[in-house]
């Protein structure tokens, strides 16, 4: 499959266990913050957004939080399964025209 | 509802030459952007466009183009080739034009291999 990224950090988790995926964001501007997970040979898939207006959105086994005073977004996925092994990224931008910024990217590796 | 294609899949070039790599985006959508992604780098922004215009630029040099067609369709073009330009490029369609924050749906990529 693809390589997404040679260096990037790595969190193992127990299949079961709850994991939190960190992102630290550049733009004190940036208003619109996205989740992307990327599976070998795919593309990124949106798996939860969230607005500057709130500091939690949950979606069906995950949770979203921002906290836009340290410029910090987390992913929390409960229950990991094998399927949830991925590369994931953040995303920010600013409403108003403006690209989507990615981050580096967390490798979830999840032990059966 | 059939998801965003690319085409090809893969690609290996040498240097110097010239690629266009194409992307049809969902039924629906006309805002396509394109991304770089490469192990060092991360995802890079490319270009946006919508309806036709180009929305939005990266910060990529003049080798790297594109355009996009009255069906939505759209192809980007790297010229004169060099080495460094190894890497997944990635297209994602949008509804509609507010740029980053109409969820995007991306493609598999196009893996481009420079030698």
């Amino acid at each position: 499959g693809e390589s997404v990224g040679l260096h990037l950090p790595t969190l193992s988790v127990q299949e079961g266990d709850n994991s939190i995926i960190n992102c630290a964001y550049s733009n004190s501007a940036s208003d619109y913050f996205i989740w992307y997970k990327q599976e070998s040979g795919k593309g990124p898939q949106f798996i939860i957004d969230i607005r500057s207006n709130m500091d939690k959105r949950q979606g069906q086994r995950v949770t979203v939080l921002l906290n836009k005073t340290v410029k910090h977004l987390s992913l929390q996925i409960a229950a990991t399964q094998p399927g949830d092994s991925a590369v994931y990224f953040c995303a920010e931008t600013f409403s108003g025209n403006t690209p989507l910024v990615f981050g580096k990217g967390t490798r979830l590796s999840v032990i059966a | 509802k059939a998801g965003v294609t690319q085409t090809p899949r893969y690609l290996i070039k040498t240097r110097g030459q010239q690629v266009t790599l194409s992307c049809s985006p969902i039924s629906g959508h006309r805002s396509v952007s394109w991304y770089q992604q490469t192990p060092g780098q991360g995802l890079q922004f490319l270009f946006e466009y919508f309806s036709e215009t180009q929305r939005n630029k990266g910060n990529f040099p003049g080798r790297f183009s594109g355009r996009q067609f009255s069906n939505s369709r759209s192809e980007m073009n790297v010229s004169t080739l060099e080495l460094g330009d190894s890497a997944l490029y990635l297209c994602a369609s949008s509804p509609g034009p507010r740029g980053g924050t109409d969820t995007q749906y991306f493609g598999p990529g196009t893996r481009l291999t420079v030698l």
